[in-house]
Parts: C-alpha cells; structure tokens; sequence
C-alpha cells in the first residue's frame, strides 16, 4: 500500500546527543515536509523539501537539520542545540500543485 | 505569520448529536483543509475545499469554504464514538510553496 513511514514510533535522547528520525514515501510526491507538535498546539512547520537536494527552513527550523538526497526519503535530525526538543514529530509529503499534505504516523521524541 | 483561530477548543457532546466547528482566518486563504488526528497517530485528511462557496461532503461530514475565504466550518452529523479525536484545520494562502497554517484544533469527546 502506498503511504509514508515514519520511524522509529519513540526515541529517547541524551543530553548532547544528535538523533535522526527517518521518514519514507512511495506515493511519489516531489515535496516533503517536517513538523513538530506540542500537546494543545497547532503543528509548527520545521523544514520542508518541493524537490531533491533542495530544502528551505520553516517557521522553527533553529537546532534541526535536514537532507533530501533521494525523491522518497526526508530525514530529519534534532541536534544538540535544540535545547526542548521533547515532542511529537511529523512527516507530510504532498504532490505538485495544489494537492493536499498526507501525514505519517509520527515519532514520539523525549529525553532521557 | 498568518494564524488561525479555531473553536472550540474542546466540546463534549451525546452520541447521536450534531457537531460544529470552524476556523477563522485575518487573511485570505485559498486552499482550506480538514483533518482528524487520533491519540498518538498522524493527522487524516477528511476533506479539502478548494473554492470560495465550495461545500463538500464525506459521509456524515461535511465542510464550506467560506465566501470571503477568511474562514471554513466542518459539520459532523449524528456522531458515534469513533468521531472521538482532535480536528485540526489548515489553510493554504498560495504562497507557491504550499505551506500550509494549522488551527490549535477541536477536541472532541462522544459520550455514548
């Protein structure tokens, strides 16, 4: 089945520590995209990505980091210097134009 | 940034009753979107309107954009318990990147 996949479901990270959460399309869709949520919140664009090896920062994008080397893969990497990085991240994809975003299931990231 | 008003936050009702919702905007959008997002999981794409007037329906569900496209109302009609969840909004304002404002969302609880 088509859909996008998101892992690991739940990540613990230490202290200094750099983590990577992967996210996985095969509905083919050229932009991808990141967001965090906090309980009671809107979801907080992160990075997003309309096409390979280019990405533009979102509205949160200080202590993150991302790559789009290939079409179906949009990793995501919470960096040290993201100093509350405890929350719920998402990963959307969309096709061109005006086609809606499509989410996957999210990772669940805390500290430790 | 551009945001989102959505109300209410959270509403409690008996199974079998009407529900509404919407979100308010202070500027155009031209694309408007409503999601359910279920405890831990990614949101889901209920319904996408992509006209000023549009009325659409999905099952007992059913969304309008609104005509001066500053807002969008969703419906829920004869509710069971599995409408249980967060309803988020989000719009669209064409910017060319297809970035998409979330609403806060609606929690909504169903009392069988």
């Amino acid at each position: 089945d088509g859909g996008i996949t998101q892992s690991p479901k739940y990540l613990f990270r230490k202290e200094g520590q750099n983590v990577t959460l992967s996210c996985e399309q095969n509905l083919n869709h050229d932009a991808m995209y990141w967001y965090r949520q906090d309980p009671g919140q809107g979801l907080r664009l992160i990075y997003y990505s309309q096409i390979v090896n280019d990405f533009q920062k979102g509205d949160i994008a200080e202590g993150y980091s991302v790559s789009r080397e290939k079409k179906e893969s949009f990793p995501l990497t919470v960096t040290s210097a993201q100093k509350n990085p405890t929350a719920f991240y998402l990963c959307a994809s969309s096709g061109t134009g005006v086609q809606p975003q499509h989410f996957g299931d999210g990772t669940r990231l805390s500290i430790l | 940034g551009q945001q989102l008003n959505q109300s209410p936050q959270s509403m409690f009702i008996q199974e079998g009753e009407d529900v509404s919702m919407n979100c308010t905007s202070s500027s155009i959008f031209n694309t408007w979107l409503w999601y359910k997002q279920d405890p831990g999981e990614g949101p889901v794409l209920l319904i996408a309107l992509y006209k000023a007037g549009e009325l659409t329906s999905n099952g007992r569900l059913t969304a309008q954009f609104g005509i001066t496209r500053k807002d969008s109302f969703l419906n829920i009609s004869a509710s069971i318990p599995s409408d249980v969840g967060i309803y988020f909004c989000a719009g669209d304002s064409g910017a060319g990147s297809y970035q998409l404002t979330f609403g806060k969302g609606t929690k909504l609880s169903v009392i069988p």
